[in-house]
């Protein structure tokens, strides 16, 4: 069955640091895929996407994303968080045949320290 | 262009009872979803609609059942409510043939007693 993973539930970082959040999906097929956010009372929103060409692809406020199609892998990164980055993220990946399935990770909950 | 709504936005009702949920999707997207939102599961997704026909469904049980429109506005509907249902139950519609970004709704808050 198709699956997308999160390795992180809970990360907590201070202002100025690096992050980095996992996200793997199950192989099979061509794939679009997603970071969503869902700031505190917020809806969700899109963070970024990829769907095919540069595998470094940008987003919202300085977030970037790799994709490595060899390792199922779509990383979100973001070289300085700030404290409104505090926030749930969501890995999503809808698959482009087959079963066109948008399937979303369990989410990592970011508190970022002032 | 007006977002996605749902209504309503709270929802209290007790063990047995059912419950419509209402979503209407951005203008002109003809794709909506469903899905559960609880602490800890993230959002686990219920069912995907496109142009009147359920294309996709979760792994949830026969209580959990949807519909959409001719003017793409969907409902979904759990039968016979139990304590685990209570949830945040967000709808989503996206354009195209909906592959791409979905654009979610403020979600309705169940909370069954």
């Amino acid at each position: 069955a198709q699956s997308v993973s999160q390795h992180n539930h809970h990360v907590i970082l201070s202002e100025a640091a690096s992050l980095e959040l996992g996200c793997n999906y199950s192989y099979g097929g061509t794939v679009n895929l997603f970071w969503y956010v869902q700031y505190p009372g917020q809806h969700l929103q899109l963070l970024l996407k990829y769907f095919s060409g540069d595998p470094l692809v940008k987003g919202i406020k300085g977030f970037e994303a790799e994709f490595i199609k060899s390792k199922f892998s779509f990383n979100l990164r973001k070289p300085s968080v700030q404290w409104s980055d505090t926030a749930e993220y969501f890995c999503a990946v809808r698959w482009t045949s087959g079963t066109y399935k948008y399937i979303f990770g369990t989410g990592t909950r970011l508190k970022v320290l002032a | 262009k007006a977002g996605v709504t749902q209504t309503p936005r709270y929802l209290i009702k007790t063990r047995g009872q059912q419950v419509t949920l209402s979503c209407s999707p951005i203008s002109g997207h003809r794709s909506v979803s469903w899905y559960q939102q609880t602490p800890g599961q993230g959002l686990q997704f219920l069912f995907e609609y496109f142009s009147e026909t359920q294309r996709n469904k979760g792994n949830f049980p026969g209580r959990f059942s949807g519909r959409q429109f001719s003017n793409s506005r969907s409902e979904m509907n759990v039968s016979t409510l139990e304590l685990g249902d209570s949830a945040l139950y967000l709808c989503a519609s996206s354009s195209g043939g909906g592959e791409g970004e979905q654009f979610f709704g403020p979600g309705t808050r169940l909370t069954v007693l």
